[in-house]
């Protein structure tokens, strides 16, 4: 089955210790991308790969870090939580990211809370 | 003013009536719109794009896209229950690989 995995689905951490939100899709494809979504704010763009080695900032980067070492897989790191972190992301894939036409799917969410 | 902007909500709309969606975009380069369904809890699902003006109909869904007054709209006929959602317009821009979330509307389907 075609999909974008995430774990773990649901984190409670204290401030200042490092986590991974771990995110794998199995479509090849090429664009990845980190969201974070707030009651009132919609969902915003934390990160994006556009292939392996490749990433770049989006919206919001600030406090987080992500790798792209391999195709399917896009980490998402906390080196230092802090309270205004407390979100649900998302990670989702397309194809290329590049076509007008692609379009993204997502992972099942992930739901952080910085105690 | 925000690059994507939506209808506040929530609405409320009786089961079997038309609900109407709609998004406005700042940025008038844009070219592809999107609109997701979202459950609450859940991750957003695709229901519709759109990249052309005029009317793209699917089922019960119909988006409509005017560029010139970048706007673009989703008509849900015959409501269901099971149309209660948070409905996000999406739109992509041409200067960099990037799509741009709205707010999202809810939209309640009154049995």
């Amino acid at each position: 089955e075609a999909q974008v995995t995430q774990n773990p689905r649901y984190l409670i951490t204290v401030t200042g210790k490092k986590l991974t939100v771990t995110c794998s899709q199995n479509m090849n494809h090429e664009y990845m991308s980190w969201y974070r979504q707030d009651p009132g704010l919609g969902l915003r763009q934390i990160y994006y790969s556009m292939n392996v080695e490749v990433t770049d900032k989006g919206d919001v980067p600030e406090g987080y870090k992500v790798s792209r070492k391999e195709k399917r897989n896009f980490p998402l790191i906390l080196e230092s939580p802090s309270p205004n972190q407390t979100s649900l992301y998302f990670c989702a894939s397309s194809f290329s990211g590049r076509a007008s036409t692609d379009t993204q799917y997502f992972g099942p969410g992930t739901r952080l809370t910085v105690l | 003013q925000k690059e994507v902007e939506q209808n506040s909500g929530p609405l409320s709309v009786p089961e079997g009536a038309i609900a109407s969606l709609n998004c406005t975009y700042s940025d008038r380069g844009s070219q592809s719109f999107f609109w997701y369904r979202q459950y609450s809890g859940k991750s957003p699902e695709l229901i519709m794009s759109i990249y052309s003006n005029g009317d793209k109909e699917d089922g019960r869904f119909t988006a409509q896209l005017n560029k010139a007054s970048q706007y673009v709209s989703l008509l849900i006929r015959d409501s269901q229950p099971s149309d209660s959602a948070t409905y996000l317009c999406a739109v992509k821009k041409t200067s960099y690989d990037k799509v741009i979330f709205g707010p999202g509307t809810s939209l309640s389907v009154i049995p």
